[in-house]
């Protein structure tokens, strides 16, 4: 069966720190990735998605990058933190063709102090 | 652009009906979903209709679609406080992988 497994659950970092937060699947293979940001009030907004190795699409400019160095893992990194950087961070994935459910990780909570 | 609107909270008494609404924007989505979310985990996949469907019903769960209007509900029969959580609705956006989520609707269940 297929999981997803992503790490910390939480995180207190220092404004101008660096993120790396990481994401794994396993069980299928070239999966559709996906990072979401929940801040309070404003519901899940898509930061990034990936459809294959090395392939980034980025939905809102940002202070954050993604990477996809191997098929089944996504990593969602920042060099400087932001105060507007907290939030929980919502990793997921789904399979190749468009109508699919996406099936989520259980989350990281960032708090940049 | 893309957009998903919900209300933010709603509350109901154990045993009542819930309904939750949703509006979406791409009306070429094949599918729509709801999802729940317990305190401070993920997103769990409750229900989807496919875009040519007016309803779907699973156990307690009845999910309407009107897709003239664009607007989605779900209804949650003899609510109980477990069904405490933020629900979200989402849209698969057609000639794209992603998914569109609205802001949640948390629900209360009193008892």
């Amino acid at each position: 069966s297929q999981t997803i497994h992503q790490w910390p659950a939480t995180l207190v970092q220092p404004v101008g720190s660096p993120l790396s937060l990481e994401c794994t699947v396993e069980g299928t293979s070239n999966p559709n990735l996906y990072w979401y940001r929940q801040a309070a009030g404003r519901g899940l907004q898509l930061l990034f998605y990936s459809v294959g190795i090395g392939q980034i699409s980025s939905e809102v400019p940002q202070n954050l990058s993604a990477s996809r160095p191997q098929d089944r893992q996504f990593i969602l990194s920042s060099k400087k933190l932001l105060l507007s950087d907290s939030g929980f961070y919502l990793c997921a994935w789904s399979t190749l063709g468009e109508d699919t459910e996406a099936f989520f990780g259980q989350g990281t909570r960032l708090t940049v102090v | 652009g893309e957009d998903v609107e919900q209300s933010l909270f709603l509350s109901v008494r154990e045993g009542d009906s819930s309904v939750i609404n949703c509006t979406y924007t791409d009306s070429s989505s094949t599918y729509l979903y709801w999802y729940k979310q317990e305190p401070g985990a993920g997103l769990q996949l409750l229900t989807y209709i496919f875009s040519n469907m007016d309803m779907k019903q699973d156990q307690r769960l009845t999910v309407l679609l009107n897709k003239k209007d664009k607007h989605l509900s779900l209804r949650i029969a003899d609510t109980q406080t477990g069904d405490s959580a933020i629900y979200f609705c989402a849209e698969g956006v057609s000639g794209t992988y992603k998914y569109i989520f609205g802001t949640g609707t948390r629900l209360k269940v009193l008892a």
